[in-house]
């Protein structure tokens, strides 16, 4: 499943099936993004980031992809669990701004067992 | 270490009470932040503490006070809330602000809820 359109807040994925999350992100001299992981009444909990020099990078079963060109960040989940149910945030971060996180608007994920 | 402990997590308070919400972490972390989050949105940042002095507030409202005792405790001094400043409340720390990047650890946040 792929959430599609950059402003899409749900996404509904079969368990075991691939997912994306994309995110559109607000400023070209961001050099930093991070992907955070929220679930029901916790705080946000890293899941992965990357660099503005790098175009991809490999986690556990996650793997974040970064098109400078459109200002376009996905996060890939492999084999979606129902342990990653959650509200998945992506964040950027310049140093013109404090290295203030600037954060999108969220996508929820919902996996279907 | 590797927490950041938020108490409490849950907190009713009429529109006339003063309470406190507070915060620890024992990671030798010296930048500490304070978010507000309404429902199904971002975090909004509110306050960084770098090495125990306030370096940033977002224009945050005077009926929330940030106060930093040491380098492991925040407290957020509430009074005078009004109902729309029910939300949950996160606290995050990082190494220092220039290190804030895989290095935030956010709390699990205080449900208030003000009535």
């Amino acid at each position: 499943g792929e959430s599609v359109g950059l402003h899409l807040p749900t996404l509904s994925v079969q368990e075991g099936d691939n997912s994306i999350i994309n995110c559109a992100y607000s400023n070209s001299a961001s050099d930093y993004f991070i992907w955070y992981k929220q679930e029901s009444g916790k705080g946000p909990q890293f899941i992965i980031d990357i660099r503005s020099n790098m175009d991809k990078r490999q986690g556990q079963r996650v793997t974040v992809l970064l098109n400078k060109t459109v200002k376009h960040l996905s996060l890939q989940i492999a084999a979606t669990q129902p342990g990653d149910s959650a509200v998945y945030f992506c964040a950027e971060i310049f140093a013109g701004n404090n290295r203030k996180l600037i954060w999108g608007l969220g996508t929820s994920l919902a996996v279907n067992p | 270490d590797t927490e950041v402990t938020q108490t409490p997590k849950h907190l009713v308070m009429g529109m006339t009470n003063k309470k406190s919400l507070k915060c620890e972490q024992h990671m030798g972390h010296r930048a500490m932040y304070w978010y507000k989050q309404k429902a199904k949105k971002p975090p909004e940042l509110m306050f960084v503490y770098s090495y125990e002095k306030l370096s940033i507030n977002e224009s945050v409202p005077s009926r929330f006070s940030p106060e930093c005792p040491n380098s492991s405790l925040l407290n957020l001094h509430l009074h005078a809330l009004q109902p729309e400043d029910s939300a949950l409340y996160l606290c995050a720390s990082s190494q220092d602000m220039e290190g804030s990047m895989r290095g935030y650890t956010f709390g699990s946040g205080t449900r208030l809820t003000v009535v």
